[in-house]
């Protein structure tokens, strides 16, 4: 596509269910990133995806969460049992492998966990 | 551990004036950087970038100055409006690493009529 695609681009869940959140990156873009930008903090790592090599997932909170992405384009992560302290911006980025241009960032999913 | 750090969280400027916002860091590996801008509701988009090998890249209203030796960078918008009130995010990335780059904590510009 012309862009980053995530959804949904908000979603309120209970504490304790689990939430899958989608990204489709933008075509022939080989590097995937999630981030999340908490309520008045700037945005942390979460996982990168490179190709067909293992993701980084140095940035994952806890093992709550979790994220693939299949046949090298789409993305889900997925929080399960969802904690308060999830609710946040949940933004996903493409960028070609060896770019100069940066990350071109979807809109973000607005996670809020009542 | 911060690699990028913006040590202001808010900038308030009168629209017609320059805005400065800086970002310093400390992993002297750190050769390329970024500077994205982000609205509510929307995600960071790309504003202007610097090689280490350059001091200042300009674009339009947007300049860009690197000192390598202090691990600082800053970003001036001359004349200020109200349409950059947005936050600004510096980022930084070793070249070789895939394009990973590591954000600072963001900047919320403010510009007043």
């Amino acid at each position: 596509g012309a862009g980053v695609s995530q959804s949904p681009s908000n979603k309120v869940t209970e504490k304790g269910k689990d939430v899958e959140l989608r990204c489709d990156p933008i075509s022939g873009h080989t590097a995937l990133y999630w981030y999340r930008q908490s309520l008045g903090q700037g945005l942390e790592f979460l996982i990168y995806f490179q190709g067909n090599s293992a993701p980084d997932k140095s940035g994952l909170p806890s093992d709550r969460f979790s994220a693939e992405r299949t046949g090298g384009s789409v993305s889900t992560l997925t929080i399960q049992r969802t904690q308060q302290e999830d609710s946040a911006v949940y933004l996903c980025a493409s960028s070609l492998a060896r770019g100069l241009g940066g990350y071109t960032f979807g809109s973000g999913t607005r996670l809020t966990v009542v | 551990d911060q690699q990028v750090k913006q040590n202001s969280p808010s900038l308030s400027v009168q629209e017609g004036r320059i805005s400065i916002l800086n970002c310093d860091y400390t992993n002297s590996m750190f050769d390329y950087f970024l500077w994205y801008k982000k609205y509510p509701a929307e995600g960071p988009t790309f504003l202007i970038s610097i090689s280490s090998i350059k001091d200042k890249n300009e674009d339009g209203r947007f300049t860009v100055f690197l000192n390598k030796s202090a691990k600082h960078l800053s970003l001036h918008i001359v004349p200020s409006q109200p349409g950059d009130s947005a936050v600004y995010f510096c980022a930084a990335s070793v070249n070789n690493a895939g394009n990973m780059l590591t954000f600072g904590g963001g900047t919320r510009l403010m510009v007043k009529p």
